[in-house]
């Protein structure tokens, strides 16, 4: 069965860079969410989109900017990269219902992001 | 606002022990979903069960059980006979039930060591 993508699997950034992450959900699902895993900490959710709207928004930094494109891929956009943002950074898609129905998030295998 | 709170940082057993995770959750929400994900060594966020917060019925699949009681706020995961592979960290995570873009709020996760 087809998983969620991440790409790339790793990056190395110096600080102040830029840094894009890309996601490809799983066929069919609608929705795509972002968390951010700092090291021997629990995922952190980031943001999330809908029908290519975003729908929710947690703890994302200012320097953070994200999107879904029409072919429901998503891009997490990182500028001003800090040391602090090293961290594994997962894509989780689901297949939400109108009616408030709460599917399970299906993960991807994450981005490992190293700042230096 | 949500909270999980898995207050067993590690666990260490021997392979066939019983292993059983203990999870506590606080939400203002009549209407959620409880989850329980497994993130082995390699770093994947792996889905393990659901359970909604109108559905208390306990279950059994394979070697894993849940045990969710809505009176305590608790949702804890047994994994019965343990294996050496089951050696990995355990999330149990919280969605409230929204029409769509459901973010998980995690616990801090334990980490089950099974020793052969």
């Amino acid at each position: 069965a087809a998983g969620v993508i991440q790409s790339p699997r790793h990056l190395i950034k110096e600080k102040r860079e830029t840094a894009t992450l890309k996601c490809y959900p799983i066929p069919r699902h609608d929705t795509v969410y972002w968390y951010q895993q700092g090291p021997g900490q629990d995922p952190q959710f980031l943001i999330s989109f809908y029908e290519k709207m975003q729908s929710d928004k947690g703890s994302i930094p200012d320097r953070f900017s994200a999107q879904q494109f029409s072919d429901y891929h998503s891009e997490l956009n990182m500028s001003s990269l800090e040391l602090g943002d090293s961290a594994l950074y997962f894509c989780a898609s689901s297949l939400n219902l109108r009616t408030g129905s709460s599917d399970e998030q299906f993960f991807g295998p994450g981005t490992r992001l190293t700042v230096l | 606002a949500q909270k999980v709170t898995q207050a067993q940082t590690e666990i260490s057993v021997v392979e066939k022990e019983d292993v059983t995770l203990d999870c506590v959750y606080e939400t203002r929400d009549t209407t959620y979903y409880l989850f329980w994900y497994k993130q082995p060594p390699s770093g994947e966020l792996v889905f393990l069960i659901r359970r909604n917060s109108f559905d208390e019925q306990n279950e059994i699949s394979g070697r894993y059980s849940w045990n969710f009681q809505k009176s305590t706020s608790s949702f804890n995961f047994t994994i019965t006979a343990s294996q050496v592979v089951d050696s990995a960290v355990y999330f149990c995570a919280l969605s409230e039930a929204r029409a769509a873009g459901n973010k998980l709020t995690f616990g801090g996760g334990t980490r089950v060591l099974v020793k052969p």
